[in-house]
């Protein structure tokens, strides 16, 4: 079984300061890790995914995160944030077996609120 | 191309009533899935379908139905609803080729569902 735990619920920032949303995840298989955000009334869009390779992701928005096997987090950071930034973000995690053929749901964290304020 | 949409975007019902969540994807992807988002516990997975034909329970399917129309078409229904199934609801599709799981999900703006 996998599961994801976002580290804090809200985060209160000031416009032009970085930020970092903590996720750490726990799978017995190989992972595949994603950060969605959710703009007020709307629904989810992909920001990033680390699907292998370099564990430094870039993602849309100046956002990028970082995976970290041996922590087994993958935090999300944004050098100096924007009003616009305003939002909740989940993080994800989808599993795969060693046979590569297994389905994987995708199971998502709580939600971290990032608020900006001018 | 419209992505992945989504009918109703409000519904109130009172218990006991029954309505069917409509979702469509133009993206020719195989797989679908519906979610439900409630305050401080993200989303959780109510049903998914692998590919056209095929239907399966997530992790919180009891009071749900669904329906694989086509490849297109993914319905969620609420045969009796209670209080406890307001929510926010999302579908999602993703292309899910050859049993991978590394693909992204796309996901439509959500109904957000009120029971009295």
């Amino acid at each position: 079984a996998q599961s994801v735990t976002q580290l804090d619920s809200q985060v209160p920032v000031f416009e032009e300061a970085p930020v970092e949303l903590r996720c750490n995840y726990s799978s017995s298989v190989s992972v595949y890790l994603f950060w969605y955000v959710q703009y007020p009334n709307q629904g989810l869009q992909l920001l990033l995914k680390y699907l292998s390779g370099s564990t430094l992701v870039k993602g849309i928005n100046g956002f990028e995160a970082e995976f970290n096997k041996s922590q087994t987090s993958f935090h999300l950071r944004k050098p100096s944030v924007h009003i616009s930034d305003t939002a909740e973000y989940f993080c994800a995690v989808r599993g795969e077996n060693a046979g590569g053929t297994s389905y994987g749901k995708l199971t998502f964290g709580q939600g971290t609120i990032l608020t900006v304020h001018p | 191309n419209a992505g992945v949409t989504q009918t109703p975007k409000f519904q109130v019902l009172k218990t006991g009533q029954s309505m069917t969540l409509q979702c469509a994807q133009d993206m020719n992807h195989n797989s679908m899935y519906w979610y439900r988002q409630d305050p401080g516990m993200g989303l959780r997975l109510i049903y998914y379908s692998a590919s056209e034909g095929t239907t399966d329970k997530g992790e919180v399917p009891n009071g749900y139905n669904v329906s694989r129309l086509n490849k297109r078409e993914f319905s969620l229904r609420l045969e009796s609803a209670a209080p406890s199934q307001t929510s926010v609801y999302f579908c999602a599709s993703s292309e899910s080729t050859s049993g991978r799981v590394r693909e992204t999900q796309y996901f439509g703006p959500g109904t957000r569902l009120l029971v009295l």
